[in-house]
């Protein structure tokens, strides 16, 4: 069946470091990818998408590019901030209502 | 301000009591989703409800009932719960087409604290 792997967390770093969170997926078709973020307290929110392979989806300085050859989606920030802390959840959805979520990294920024 | 609006964002009940978790949607979208999200375990698919025809039901206990009286309105009904049905339940919406490639659009979430 379809499913999403993620890096275990936490990931800390310190502000102004480069981020890469890691994403991978398994899918009998072609799916969309998504990355949402959970800040403290709140639902998600979704930070970017990438719909087909090659894709490159975008948002707030986070970038992450739909790679089909390795079944990636690695999520990457170049400076990171400490307002940026939150859990990150990679999901996929493959031609279906069910958007399947990884477990969810959580990020720690540092100043 | 947020597309999908849940209400009450904290709830505590006993185990013998009967509550409600509201959703709405001011999106316009023909889908709507339960989600719950407990410590340590992965986002879990309770219902789905699509132009107010439900079809999901991701094998959840019948303590939990849910209700779409129309595509812009989600209830879930919650009676005789379990402590470890304590969790943050999340409602979402999205516009469906033929190929569901579209993202979701998710509330702030109701925390459900069972004593």
């Amino acid at each position: 069946g379809n499913s999403v792997t993620q890096m275990e967390g936490p990931v800390t770093l310190s502000e102004e470091a480069f981020l890469t969170i890691n994403c991978t997926y398994t899918a009998t078709g072609y799916p969309s990818l998504f990355w949402y973020v959970q800040y403290p307290g709140e639902g998600l929110q979704l930070l970017l998408k990438a719909t087909k392979a090659d894709d490159k989806g975008s948002n707030k300085g986070f970038e992450a590019t739909y790679r089909k050859e390795t079944t990636s989606f690695h999520l990457e920030k170049g400076s990171v901030q400490v307002s940026d802390s939150a859990v990150y959840f990679c999901a996929l959805r493959d031609s279906s209502y069910k958007l399947i979520f990884g477990s969810g990294t959580r990020l720690l920024v540092r100043p | 301000e947020t597309g999908v609006t849940q209400t009450p964002r904290h709830l505590v009940m006993g185990m013998t009591n009967k509550k409600s978790l509201k959703c709405e949607q001011h999106l316009g979208h023909n889908a709507m989703y339960w989600y719950k999200q407990s410590a340590k375990k992965p986002l879990e698919l309770m219902f789905v409800y699509s132009l107010e025809e439900r079809v999901e039901n991701n094998s959840v206990p019948s303590r939990f009932s849910p209700e779409c009286p129309n595509s812009s309105h989600l209830f879930l009904h919650l009676h005789t719960l379990q402590p470890e049905d304590s969790a943050l339940y999340l409602c979402a919406s999205s516009q469906d087409g033929a190929s569901y490639t579209g993202e979701l659009f998710f509330g702030e979430g109701s925390r459900l604290t069972v004593l």
